[in-house]
């Protein structure tokens, strides 16, 4: 069953617009809350991660907020790049263990 | 790059076959984990070993099976292989068996006939 619930499945933003992903969890023995980034042929890399005990973290132009009251985070990336096309995962972590959302395919266009 | 490194990068067999996916971890990892990526059901964790032992078990199949050896490489064993077993097979690795960050490896693509 997925306990991540990730949207939207993909998005099409135009260079230097703002993406946003979302997810919602169910469990909240969570620790820590990951989004990693992954290009095609490629296996995925650790993007931006969050604390439950803080509501947003923002490196560069890609943000977490966190909603513990809600069981919701989201990620955004601003000034989208077409670099930045890639599938972004959403993940839980409790002990060790990911769990991932069903993955947003983002495409910037020129 | 990663550092983890998979072999083969591709595999094309038939069903009911057996096949063995290799891994080896970062220099200095000890924690290593074995995902399967499939279209209808997204990065599944199917197990993790460290330094040797099993320590935590997803989603994997009794068909399935894994194991790390002394030198820390790991090898995850298909067998019977059937038509939905054709998706992609991530290795990652850490170096503690609780990390906030694992290391993905680029993938075995695996295509069942």
């Amino acid at each position: 069953q997925q306990q991540v619930k990730q949207s939207p499945q993909s998005l099409i933003v135009q260079k230097g617009g703002i993406s946003i992903i979302n997810c919602a969890y169910e469990n909240t023995a969570f620790d820590y809350f990951p989004w990693y980034q992954q290009f095609p042929g490629k296996g995925p890399a650790l993007l931006i991660a969050i604390r439950p005990d803080v509501s947003e973290k923002k490196e560069g132009r890609f943000t977490i907020s966190f909603n513990k009251s809600a069981k919701q985070f989201s990620l955004h990336i601003m000034d989208s790049q077409p670099g930045d096309s890639a599938t972004y995962f959403c993940a839980t972590k409790s002990w060790g263990k990911l769990q991932f959302g069903a993955g947003t395919q983002v495409v910037v266009t020129p | 790059d990663s550092g983890v490194t998979q072999t083969p990068k591709h595999l094309i067999t038939a069903t009911g076959q057996r096949v063995t996916l290799r891994c080896s971890p970062r220099s200095g990892d000890l924690s290593v984990y074995w995902y399967q990526q499939s279209l209808d059901q997204g990065l599944q964790f199917l197990i993790q070993y460290y330094n040797g032992e099993e320590r935590a078990k997803g989603n994997i199949l009794e068909r399935f099976s894994a194991q790390q050896f002394p030198d820390l490489h790991s090898e995850l064993n298909l067998s019977s292989l059937e038509l939905g077993d054709s998706a992609l097979y991530f290795c990652a690795s850490s170096v503690d068996p609780s990390p906030n960050e694992q290391f993905f490896g680029p993938g075995t693509r695996l295509t069942v006939l």
